[in-house]
């Protein structure tokens, strides 16, 4: 199994700050044959289930705040979300969907400083 | 638009067994590349992969809790079921089924809890 790794496991913001999730993965997660990184991004807000949120490591699911971007390449990926919101206090999840079976970092908690 | 329900208990004894089912709209699981998911979470604690349920009839499971989980389907009625064997409270947790299209898991249940005690 791919062993994904986030750090920090939490983070304090100010609003309007810039917030910055890493992940990491135990081997690629690249796919050669089309130069995509099969990694997605999940948002689960407190007592609701997790969002899809971004794939592809940088597609932005419809609907999604263009605060939210996604980078990195190989086994580094990276979460950023530029204007911290209050609406944004959740709990991050990266994935990978690149093998059987999909799994899922321990998740990062973003608050408010 | 696509839904998914799960329902099932709230409450079930040690050493019971646990049915639970997600009930779906806006999809069907006879489409190719459509899967169904099981996954769970203990309360404040990261998200768990269960079971997998591909369109082909395929199953996945978490290795680790093969030997107590089984999945199907009932494409007729749009329903995945999971059931779960010799419940312990380290079970307790939100159990949520998603819709699985190319590897992401697009759609999610609300969740149900379940809790382990006698």
């Amino acid at each position: 199994d791919i062993v994904m790794t986030q750090s920090p496991d939490s983070l304090a913001v100010s609003l309007g700050e810039r917030a910055s999730i890493n992940c990491k993965s135990s081997q690629s997660v690249l796919d050669t044959s089309n130069n995509n990184h099969y990694l997605a991004w999940y948002q689960q807000k407190p007592g609701q289930p997790p969002k899809l949120l971004i794939y592809w490591t940088s597609i932005r699911e419809s609907g999604v705040p263009d605060r939210f971007s996604g980078s990195g390449s190989g086994t580094d990926f990276t979460l950023t979300i530029s204007s911290l919101q209050a609406e944004d206090v959740a709990v991050y999840y990266c994935q990978q969907y690149y093998s059987t079976p999909r799994t899922f970092g321990q998740g990062t908690t973003v608050e408010i400083k | 638009q696509v839904t998914l329900r799960e329902s099932g208990p709230a409450l079930v004894k040690p050493t019971q067994t646990l049915t639970l089912t997600c009930t779906f709209s806006g999809f069907s699981l006879s489409t190719s590349g459509m899967c169904v998911i099981w996954l769970r979470q203990p309360p404040g604690k990261a998200l768990e992969r269960l079971a997998r349920i591909d369109w082909d009839d395929d199953k996945y499971y978490n290795t680790s809790l093969k030997t107590r989980l089984s999945i199907s389907k009932d494409t007729s009625k749009n329903q995945v079921i999971l059931t779960m064997t010799d419940m312990d409270p380290v079970d307790t947790g939100t159990y949520y089924c998603a819709r699985m299209k190319n590897g992401l898991m697009d759609y999610w249940g609300r969740g149900t809890l379940v809790t382990v005690s006698s």
